[in-house]
């Protein structure tokens, strides 16, 4: 059983370009979320992807878009870079999706900053 | 916006001695889940609690859930320095996201 990868594990930007995070699920995961933490925060709920359909959403602009692909995969794009996109990203996958029961597999994270 | 807050922020305790981390949320919830993170990397899940449960053990773990008061605490018996680590308790309601608290920082010196 493989676990959650992410890449890259860490990127260095400039204010206003364009990035693209990856994330591989846990084989036989169907569902991943993307979470973003700054620095002493705790994770903050970005979007959720189930059966390549974006399931929900927390408060982020929509500068913040996401894909699934059909082995469940995902991409996080984040257009027009701002200083405070600077974080931790994390990519979590679980079995099930809608209902917010299944445990998450975390990824370790793409540290992103934004100069 | 977090929804979980724990208590305390930060911990530091001798190896062999218990933690106990709190987390106050303020909706409903059909469970709580509780997260370790060692430093910048992933979280790892810890042990899950339904909304009927009380109590929950796992090993050196027991979680309490009180949805009346909505609070719940998590204990680690007979510390470790491998447990030294940020605890995030993560509240999950009727729809599909997870919220997590700010954490708690233990620190077991050896």
């Amino acid at each position: 059983e493989t676990g959650v990868t992410q890449s890259p594990t860490h990127l260095i930007k400039t204010r206003g370009q364009q990035v693209t995070l990856r994330c591989s699920s846990q084989s036989g995961h169907n569902t991943v979320s993307w979470y973003q933490q700054a620095l002493g925060q705790g994770p903050q709920f970005i979007f959720q992807y189930y059966r390549e359909e974006e399931n929900g959403r927390g408060n982020f602009p929509p500068r913040f878009s996401g894909l699934q692909f059909p082995n469940y995969s995902s991409e996080l794009n984040v257009n027009a870079l701002e200083l405070d996109d600077s974080a931790l990203y994390l990519c979590a996958s679980s079995l099930g999706g809608r209902n917010g029961l299944s445990p998450l597999h975390f990824g370790n994270g793409t540290r992103l900053t934004v100069t | 916006s977090q929804q979980g807050e724990e208590d305390p922020q930060a911990l530091s305790i001798q190896e062999g001695e218990n933690a106990t981390m709190n987390c106050s949320y303020k909706t409903s919830i059909n469970n709580l889940q509780w997260y370790r993170q060692n430093s910048g990397r992933g979280l790892v899940h810890l042990i899950l609690i339904r909304s009927n449960e009380r109590e929950k053990h796992s090993g050196r773990l027991r979680v309490t859930l009180d949805t009346s008061k909505k609070s719940s605490s998590l204990l680690i018996t007979a510390s470790r320095a491998a447990d030294t680590a940020s605890y995030f308790c993560a509240t999950g309601g009727s729809n599909y996201k997870l919220t997590f608290g700010k954490g708690t920082l233990l620190t077991v010196n050896p």
